[in-house]
């Protein structure tokens, strides 16, 4: 399996800012993913990110709000702009190993936005 | 499309009780299912998965699950629940080339 190291853990931001969240894998993967999981709620994809192309957006969420790198197969960042009180989450990020492994999952990033 | 439903938000035990959590799921093609734990303040670890093999699924930490395919279901149970077991606990199908969805979650009570 991989290794994802996921910074910062936790964060508490001002509204109006914004926060880069990185993600390192331990080991060259196609696709990377970022959730959102909202308190007391499941995981929704945010976006799927390919090395060397844009970023995927699931319906609901755009490249303005949240712009996302992957400047390498080990590396991304998920941006979370201009800040609301209403993106307080935890933002996890993930890699497929395909299915012997299933989705492995960083330790997420707890934000909240006073 | 696919989905899945997990019943049951909350689910409570007593220490060495039988732990059942229950996923019905729905997917136009043969569906990948997973079961992951999350701890608190943690993200999710994967414990066990079904990738169209053996019905009978052994996971980490004791848990297995079913896959049932007349049911729809792939349910997750454990012979003894232990106080370590308390945690959220996530279904969810997909993978391969398609997308990961997840289900609401259940969360894990065990009383002593």
């Amino acid at each position: 399996s991989a290794v994802i190291s996921q910074k910062p853990s936790r964060d508490i931001c001002q509204r109006g800012t914004s926060l880069t969240i990185q993600c390192q894998v331990d080991s060259q993967v196609t696709m990377m993913f970022w959730y959102r999981q909202q308190p007391g709620q499941s995981l929704t994809l945010i976006a799927t990110a390919n090395q060397g192309s844009e970023a995927t957006y699931e319906s609901g969420f755009v490249i303005d709000k949240f712009p996302i790198s992957r400047p390498n197969l080990t590396f991304s960042t998920l941006t979370v702009s201009n800040m609301s009180p209403e993106d307080s989450s935890i933002y996890l990020c993930s890699v497929d190993l395909g299915l012997d492994y299933g989705y492995t999952f960083g330790s997420g990033t707890r934000l909240t936005v006073v | 499309a696919q989905s899945v439903t997990q019943l049951g938000s909350h689910v409570s035990v007593s220490e060495g009780a039988l732990v059942l959590l229950r996923c019905n799921y729905s997917s136009s093609v043969p569906p990948y299912l997973f079961w992951y734990v999350q701890y608190p303040n943690q993200g999710l670890q994967l414990l066990l998965k079904y990738t169209s093999a053996a019905t009978l699924v052994k996971g980490i930490n004791g848990f297995e699950a079913e896959f049932k395919k007349s049911e729809t279901s792939f349910h997750l149970t454990k012979p003894s629940a232990h106080m370590s077991d308390a945690a959220e606990y996530f279904c969810a199908v997909g993978g391969g080339y398609q997308k990961v969805t997840f289900g609401t979650g259940t969360k894990l009570q065990v009383i002593p």
